[in-house]
């Protein structure tokens, strides 16, 4: 069970837009944490794809963007293509009694039709 | 180029030790945190902890599921951190990685993942 709640998949056409959600609580999101979100590829390492919740890393195509409100945040990806389909995690902060940890949703799968 | 290496992994039997290593280059290490991170087979990712820098104090911080039989330790001389992991179970069977840690204005984040180093324990 994951701290942060995502889809387990979504899927578009080539050139469409998808959107996926990270859903949190007031202990991470909602306390203001930033969201920050990974690409892994099938059989690659995770890559960093939008920090401090809409902040593009230097190289990461435009098609990428983040946005946070309240307790969730998305990811949205515009002008769809084949080689964006992967798993997609979302990553904040999370304050609890026993401490703070960093946290991940469960993993989307984006499929391209 | 930033860099990250994992090793040191492999086939381990249960209750029994592995220390993996993470090696870095393209970058001043002493400069940075690093994370540790695992991904069992067909599962997303797990945070396992992370070391300060020395400017810091060099302190380690874990997450609770793992608290107790799991250690990051670095030699910044080295350009290393190590992952320690203790008693191991079979369903610490995973893929580790090493990250670089960046502070954000709330929260932290990793720019920078090594390629990954399997564990498999079983007997």
């Amino acid at each position: 069970q994951s701290v942060l709640t995502q889809p387990p998949s979504v899927s578009g056409a080539p050139g469409q837009r998808v959107t996926i959600s990270c859903t949190g609580s007031s202990s991470n999101i909602g306390a203001g944490y930033d969201v920050h979100w990974y690409q892994q590829l099938p059989g690659t390492a995770p890559k960093l794809l939008i920090y401090d919740n809409n902040k593009r890393p230097s190289g990461v195509p435009d098609r990428f963007s983040g946005s946070k409100s309240g307790t969730s945040a998305s990811l949205a990806i515009t002008g769809l293509q084949a080689e964006d389909e992967a798993d997609y995690y979302c990553q904040s902060y999370d304050s609890r009694l026993s401490g703070s940890e960093v946290v991940f949703g469960g993993g989307t799968k984006l499929t391209v039709l | 180029e930033v860099q990250l290496a994992e090793s040191g992994g492999g086939l381990v039997q249960p209750g029994r030790s592995l220390r993996l290593s993470c090696t870095a280059s393209g970058f001043t290490f002493g400069d940075y945190a690093m994370s540790w991170f695992r991904q069992a087979p067909g599962k997303g990712l797990e945070w396992i902890g992370f070391i300060r820098r020395q400017a810091y104090g060099g302190t380690t911080e874990y997450a609770a599921s793992v608290k107790g039989r799991f250690t990051i330790s670095r030699d910044d001389s080295k350009s290393i951190a190590y992952l320690q992991v203790n008693s191991l179970r079979t369903e610490d069977t995973a893929v580790y990685y090493c990250s670089r840690e960046r502070v954000g204005a709330m929260g932290r984040y990793f720019d920078y993942w090594g390629q990954g180093n399997l564990v498999t324990v079983s007997s």
